[in-house]
């Protein structure tokens, strides 16, 4: 099934810098990569996704690319606000065929810190 | 307003026990998860359900049990709650027809004394 590693576990930046999370995904039939934020005590919420007909998205201060060669997404976030500070989780989508299709598996998550 | 609801948000509860959290969702979303969370780590699936009648167990092994009669409504049980069942636990729903993206609730942190 499909695996998701995710780095680094915490990330410190000031306000204004930018901020890149990275993951690798092991399975070559996931075909969907979604991005949530979790904001302290808040339920996780998408922030933005990719499929894998393109190799990169954007939306205002945020960008996913995709290398599917490589096996492998990234979060961008530029000129970082203290608000962006909460634990962000990569995913795939289980490409498996059997029970567990369709299921996101979740990197572990990266805590990001802005710092005013 | 089309959303995912669970109840309790807060919950603290003896040793043995049994508890039921409630998940209902407003989305029209066959496909409905749970998760369990310590705050701000790891996402842990323990039970998904494609639809009415239908329940899986997830990577995360559990003592927990589920069910789903109506589309609507996912509800987690404990028969007998334990100091290690203390955590978050997320509800989620998604329209696999149309995209993979999870809608999640706002959770019930269990707390077992």
């Amino acid at each position: 099934g499909e695996n998701v590693e995710q780095h680094p576990s915490t990330l410190s930046v000031q306000e204004g810098d930018s901020a890149v999370i990275k993951c690798t995904y092991s399975d070559s039939a996931s075909n969907y990569f979604p991005w949530y934020k979790q904001e302290l005590g808040k339920r996780p919420q998408l922030i933005i996704d990719i499929r894998s007909n393109v190799g990169e998205k954007k939306d205002q201060r945020i960008a996913v690319t995709l290398n599917k060669t490589a096996k492998h997404f990234s979060l961008h976030i530029t000129e970082t606000q203290p608000e962006d500070s909460a634990v962000y989780f990569c995913a795939a989508i289980d490409g498996t065929r059997g029970g567990s299709q369709g299921n996101l598996i979740f990197g572990k998550g990266t805590k990001l810190s802005v710092k005013p | 307003e089309a959303d995912i609801y669970q109840t309790p948000r807060y919950l603290v509860i003896g040793t043995g026990k049994k508890i039921t959290l409630e998940c209902s969702q407003t989305m029209g979303h066959d496909k409905m998860y749970w998760y369990q969370q310590d705050p701000g780590m790891e996402l842990h699936l323990i039970h998904y359900s494609y639809g009415v009648n239908s329940t899986e167990k997830g990577d995360l092994s559990s003592e927990s049990t589920v069910s789903r009669i109506r589309t609507e409504h996912f509800p987690l049980t404990l028969e007998s709650a334990r100091p290690s069942h203390t955590s978050q636990y997320l509800c989620a729903s998604s329209d696999v027809d149309l995209n993979y993206e999870q809608y999640f609730g706002p959770g019930t942190r269990l707390t077992v004394t």
